[in-house]
C-alpha cells in the first residue's frame, strides 16, 4: 500500500540556519504530495503541496519539489526563524477515491534564538 | 469564519466504557474525514463522509468503532468498549469537495485507563 517515510526528529537548529526535512514515499500511480504543519496548541495546517512530478510547492519561505525519480518531497527553508518551531508532516493523497491522506510520522522542529 | 471544531478537547475514560467524539466541520463543506494519531506516529485514516454517506470506512480498526454524520454537518465518532490501545488524538478534517484542501480541527485527546 501507499506509505510515507520522513526524517525522524526531533530536529533542533539555530535561527537563520538552513533546514531540510527528508520525505520519501511509496505509491502506485501519481499521488499528490503535501506538507502539513502543526504549531504548538493549534490544528494541522496545509503548508504547501505539489500535484505532479517536478512541481515545486512553496509557502512562507518553505519549498519542496516533487521528485518522481527518487520518490521524494524534501522540505527546505533557507533561513529558519523561531516562529517556525512546530511539527511537520509529509503526506500523500490516496487518489483511489476520496482524497484520504497518508501521513508520515511527523518531525518536531525546534529553532533556538 | 469558524474553522473545524471538535469536542471534547480531552477525554479520560475507563477501559470498557463507550465514548463519543464530536466534529463540527466548516459550514458548507461536503467532505468530512476522521483520522487517529497515536503517540509518536503519523495520522491514520479512519473514515470518510461525502454528505451523510460514508463510502470509505476502510480505516476503522475494529467493529467497536463507528461514525455517523447528520444534516451534512456534525459527525460523531463512537468507540464502544474502549481499550487502552484506543488512546490517541482523534482528528477531524473537512473539505469543500473530495478533491479540495482538508482543514483540520484541534483534535480530541482520548486516554483510556
Amino acid at each position: 500500500g501507499n506509505s510515507v517515510t520522513q526524517m525522524e526528529g526531533p530536529v533542533t537548529l539555530s535561527e537563520e540556519a538552513f533546514l531540510t526535512i527528508n520525505c520519501t514515499y511509496t505509491a502506485t500511480g501519481y499521488p499528490s504530495l503535501f506538507w502539513y504543519v502543526q504549531y504548538p496548541g493549534e490544528g494541522l495546517q496545509l503548508l504547501l503541496k505539489a500535484t505532479k512530478a517536478d512541481d515545486k510547492g512553496s509557502n512562507k519561505g518553505f519549498e519542496a519539489t516533487y521528485r518522481k525519480e527518487t520518490t521524494s518531497f524534501h522540505l527546505e527553508k533557507g533561513s529558519v526563524q523561531v516562529s517556525d518551531s512546530a511539527v511537520y508532516f509529509c503526506a500523500l493523497s490516496d487518489f483511489q477515491g476520496a482524497q484520504k491522506l497518508v501521513f508520515g510520522q511527523g518531525t518536531r522542529l525546534t529553532i533556538n534564538p | 469564519g469558524a474553522g473545524v471544531s471538535q469536542s471534547p478537547s480531552n477525554k479520560v475514560t475507563e477501559k470498557g466504557k463507550d465514548v463519543e467524539l464530536r466534529c463540527d466541520p466548516i459550514s458548507g463543506h461536503t467532505a468530512l474525514y476522521w483520522y487517529r494519531q497515536r503517540l509518536g506516529q503519523g495520522l491514520e485514516f479512519l473514515i470518510y463522509f461525502q454528505g451523510n454517506s460514508a463510502p470509505d470506512k476502510s480505516g476503522l480498526p475494529s467493529d467497536r468503532f463507528s461514525a455517523e454524520r447528520t444534516g451534512e454537518s456534525v459527525s460523531t465518532l463512537t468507540i464502544q468498549r474502549t481499550q487502552q490501545e484506543d488512546s490517541a488524538v482523534y482528528l477531524c478534517a473537512s473539505s469543500l469537495m473530495t478533491s479540495g484542501e482538508q482543514f483540520f480541527g484541534p483534535g480530541t485527546r482520548l486516554t483510556v485507563l
